[in-house]
Parts: structure tokens; sequence; C-alpha cells
């Protein structure tokens, strides 16, 4: 059954540093993953997605995640943090009839 | 495009009562899904039409819950006999169908069930 797993419940980060949110996945066949941000009292917002090619994949608001199929990982990064990306995170992986499956979700907190 | 529209955004309703909530997807998209997701937690599947047929629906979706999506347009999620347990936010989406998965599923702002 596919899965994915979100390890850290929150990261910390400081205005203008580099950020990572980490995602590792577990399919049979081609994974096909996606991120999701939430803000508070609010829907998700599609971020970026893999589904084939290039392992660097570049999204909305300067994000981009990497794709690596030997550590089964799509980490979720950012050059440079603003305080306005503190929000709630998800890595999803395609399921059956095309439903995606959710991790529990990373809180990001970048702190000026 | 508007995006998903859900309604209402909010509920407040007694244990017991029954509620109905309203998904109007974005339009030509003929995937339709429905999520529940509780505080600290990701979103949960519950439902998934295509066009007007509920194709699969999750062991969560208890006896108590029914959609539907008449005519493959708007969607409602209706949940009977309310219980303190169904206080959770409910998400609609949707998605165009295609021969691949890679379509992107697009999220509603939710709707927010509180049982008292």
């Amino acid at each position: 059954a596919q899965s994915v797993a979100q390890p850290e419940d929150q990261v910390n980060v400081a205005e203008g540093n580099p950020l990572t949110v980490k995602c590792t996945y577990s399919v049979s066949g081609n994974p096909y993953l996606f991120w999701y941000v939430q803000y508070p009292n609010r829907g998700l917002q599609f971020l970026l997605k893999y589904i084939t090619g290039d392992n660097l994949v570049k999204g909305s608001y300067g994000f981009e995640a990497e794709f690596n199929k030997s550590q089964t990982s799509f980490h979720l990064k950012k050059p440079s943090a603003l305080v306005s990306d503190s929000a709630l995170y998800f890595c999803a992986v395609r399921g059956g009839y095309n439903k995606l499956i959710f991790g529990a979700g990373t809180r990001l907190a970048v702190h000026p | 495009d508007t995006g998903v529209s859900q309604n209402p955004r909010h509920k407040i309703t007694k244990r017991g009562q029954n509620v109905t909530f309203r998904c109007d997807p974005i339009s030509e998209h003929n995937r339709l899904y429905w999520y529940r997701q509780t505080l600290g937690q990701g979103p949960e599947f519950l439902t998934y039409f295509q066009n007007e047929a509920q194709l699969e629906k999750s062991r969560l979706l208890s006896d108590r819950f029914s959609a539907e999506r008449p005519k493959g347009s708007f969607s409602t999620l209706e949940i009977q006999r309310t219980e303190q347990g169904d206080s959770a936010m409910y998400l609609c989406a949707s998605s165009l169908a295609s021969t691949g998965a890679g379509n992107t599923i697009y999220f509603g702002e939710g709707s927010w069930l509180t049982v008292v």
C-alpha cells in the first residue's frame, strides 16, 4: 500500500535561511508525489508535483522539491525562507483511483 | 476558473442532528473527492466520484455518511445523527481525468463541522 511519512512535526528556521521539509514514501510502482501547503483555517494549496523527468521540481512561491529514488524521498526546499512561509505542509502520494494519501504534516515556523 | 467552492464554511450542530455540505468543483473537472481532516492530522480520504458514479468509499465512511453527485456536477455530503467524533473539517477536491495519474487535485477551503 502507498504511504508517505513526514518525520518532523515541526521545523524552525530563521528568515532568510534555507529550509527543508522532509518526506519519504513507500509505493509499489512509479511514485506520483505532491506537496501542499495549508494556512490556518484554510484548505490545501497545491505547491508542486513529481510525475516523471527531472528529479528537481520547481513549484509555487519559490519552493522546489528533490525526488530521490534510491532514498525514496521527496524533500521540499526553499533557498531563502520568508516569515509568510509559516504554515502546515503536507506531502502526498497518489493512490488507487488517483486519490491522494497524505502524511501527517509538518509545521514550518519561520522566525524574523 | 473560480476554484472549488464549499458551503457552508462553518456549521455548529447539536449531537443527533443531520448536516449537509455542498461542493461545487472546478468547471469541467469530472473527478471529485471528499476528505476529512481533524486537528493536527493530515486529510483522510472519504470517497471519490468520477462524473456521477461513486467509485470508491473509505471504511471511514460509516452508514451515517452519504455522498451524492447528481448529474456529475456539484456534490453533497450528508452526515446523519451527528456525533461529537464527527467534528472535523470536510474538504472537497476536484481534478480532470486523464490516462495517467499526474493531474493535479485542487482543494476547496473546507467546511468546518462542530458537533456540540
